[in-house]
């Protein structure tokens, strides 16, 4: 099993529509999780830290599922300018250090 | 602030020859990443410094690449001699301390671009 594992997609919606994605990890000694956002050819950008209590920023919530060690992003009220590509990070510790792992990402398209 | 730099930005080379990458990481940054990144797929680490010591290098090559950050600052990572499937966009980043779990929110370079033929 791969250490982060993302549905590579890709979700096509309309604007306007709720998405959700979803990121499962196989190490339960990760302490740290985070979301970028990559756009076709530039480099992986923060979207947002991923709390235990869940967080949200605007039109995004991240939610964090320690037991079932996954964590998940939901878009509501897509636009035309989220279309890129999520990527799931997971930092677990290792040796005394954070070792961030990414997944393979989740491409999204976001249609009129 | 200025982020994190890196050239050179795109490098064609043919397969054997060497190609060398620089990265200049935030000011005050510990630690230092480079991430290969194949079409496609996420970035994987090649290696992972704090200062200028190494914290991982499981996933590098080493029998074709080498990566060094004297003095803890700027890094280079080297590809010699390289093979078709080193095609890739290799992404430099860094964080404040990887040791710090306040600490470790990562910046990316643009990325320097690798094509083999």
């Amino acid at each position: 099993r791969k250490e982060v594992e993302q549905d590579p997609g890709p979700f096509n919606v309309p604007e306007g529509a709720t998405v959700a994605f979803n990121c499962t990890y196989s190490n339960s000694a990760s302490q740290s999780f985070f979301w970028y956002r990559q756009d076709c050819r530039k480099e992986p950008k923060l979207l947002m830290s991923v709390y235990s209590s869940g967080n949200e920023d605007g039109r995004f919530t991240a939610q964090l599922n320690r037991a079932s060690q996954y964590i998940s992003l939901l878009i509501r009220d897509s636009k035309l300018s989220d279309s890129a590509t999520y990527l799931c990070v997971v930092n677990p510790l290792s040796g005394g250090s954070y070792i961030p792992t990414f997944g393979r990402g989740t491409s999204l398209i976001v249609h009129p | 602030e200025a982020g994190v730099a890196q050239s050179p930005r795109y490098k064609i080379i043919e397969k054997r020859q060497s190609v060398a990458f620089w990265c200049n990481p935030i000011s005050g940054h510990a630690t230092l990443y480079w991430y290969q990144q194949i079409l496609g797929q996420g970035p994987k680490l090649l290696i992972q410094f704090q200062n200028n010591g190494v914290v991982d290098d499981s996933q590098l090559p080493k029998d074709r690449f080498s990566a060094e950050r004297l003095k803890g600052v700027d890094s280079t990572l080297k590809i010699q001699p390289a093979k078709l499937e080193d095609s890739a966009v290799y992404l430099c980043a860094s964080s404040l301390d990887r040791q710090k779990l306040s600490g470790n929110t990562i910046y990316f370079g643009e990325g320097s671009w690798l094509t083999v033929v």
